[in-house]
């Protein structure tokens, strides 16, 4: 049972534009969510994180929406460039007092392409 | 230079061979992870350790060897495994087992079992 969900397993957006990339996840106990951004032949790398006490953060051309009552998140890079390509995944976590807190679970990433 | 140094960066061996992962922190973190990515999957976390003592072990298969000697190393030994085996395994590290934030992962190994 999949608990973190990224539908959309490709992403395809113009230069400048803006790029969307969603999540879904099914765990109500997630109460930290993360985006990390991954090129070929490098690990992942934290691009931003949103806690269950907001609806949104914000980090130059990245935000993350959070919508807890539909269990769904969000990614918005504005304007997307092409040094932005490379495949994006989502994790959550339980918040302390849950039993895998400390744990991340992933969703199985979107490939975006910011074409020049 | 992330932090986290993994070798080998590619690794190619037969069902019946030994072979072991190597993973390295420079960070002064506590925690130390193995993840596997399997083409169109998520990651999937296999073992956690805290302060060099395992405290995660997710269902892993006993072909799957984890070693922790100190907090700044991390080993994979592997033995018998099967072409399914195959995957880019990902180590990662944070200061602590119990934040959900902070995670530096390495490249990786890429794994091909032939």
């Amino acid at each position: 049972d999949q608990q973190v969900k990224q539908n959309s397993p490709s992403l395809s957006v113009q230069e400048g534009r803006i790029s969307i990339l969603n999540c879904d996840y099914t765990n109500s106990m997630f109460d930290y969510f993360l985006w990390y951004k991954k090129y070929p032949a490098e690990g992942p790398t934290f691009l931003i994180s949103i806690s269950s006490i907001k609806d949104k953060n914000e980090d130059g051309r990245f935000t993350v929406f959070l919508n807890k009552s539909a269990k769904h998140l969000s990614l918005h890079i504005v304007p997307s460039q092409p040094g932005d390509s490379a495949v994006y995944f989502c994790a959550a976590s339980e918040g302390p007092g849950g039993t895998s807190y400390g744990k991340l679970t992933f969703g199985q990433g979107t490939i975006l392409t910011v074409h020049p | 230079e992330t932090g986290v140094t993994q070798t080998p960066r590619h690794l190619v061996m037969g069902m019946t061979n030994k072979k072991s992962l190597k993973c390295e922190q420079h960070l002064g973190h506590n925690a130390m992870y193995w993840y596997k990515q399997s083409a169109k999957k998520p990651l999937e976390l296999m073992f956690v350790y805290s302060l060099e003592e395992r405290v995660e072990n997710n269902s892993v298969p006993s072909r799957f060897s984890p070693e922790c000697p100190n907090s700044s190393h991390l080993f994979l030994h592997l033995h018998t495994l099967q072409p399914e085996d195959s995957a880019l395994y990902l180590c990662a590290s944070s200061q602590s087992a119990v934040t959900n934030y902070g995670y530096t992962f390495g490249s990786g190994t890429r794994l091909t079992v032939v």
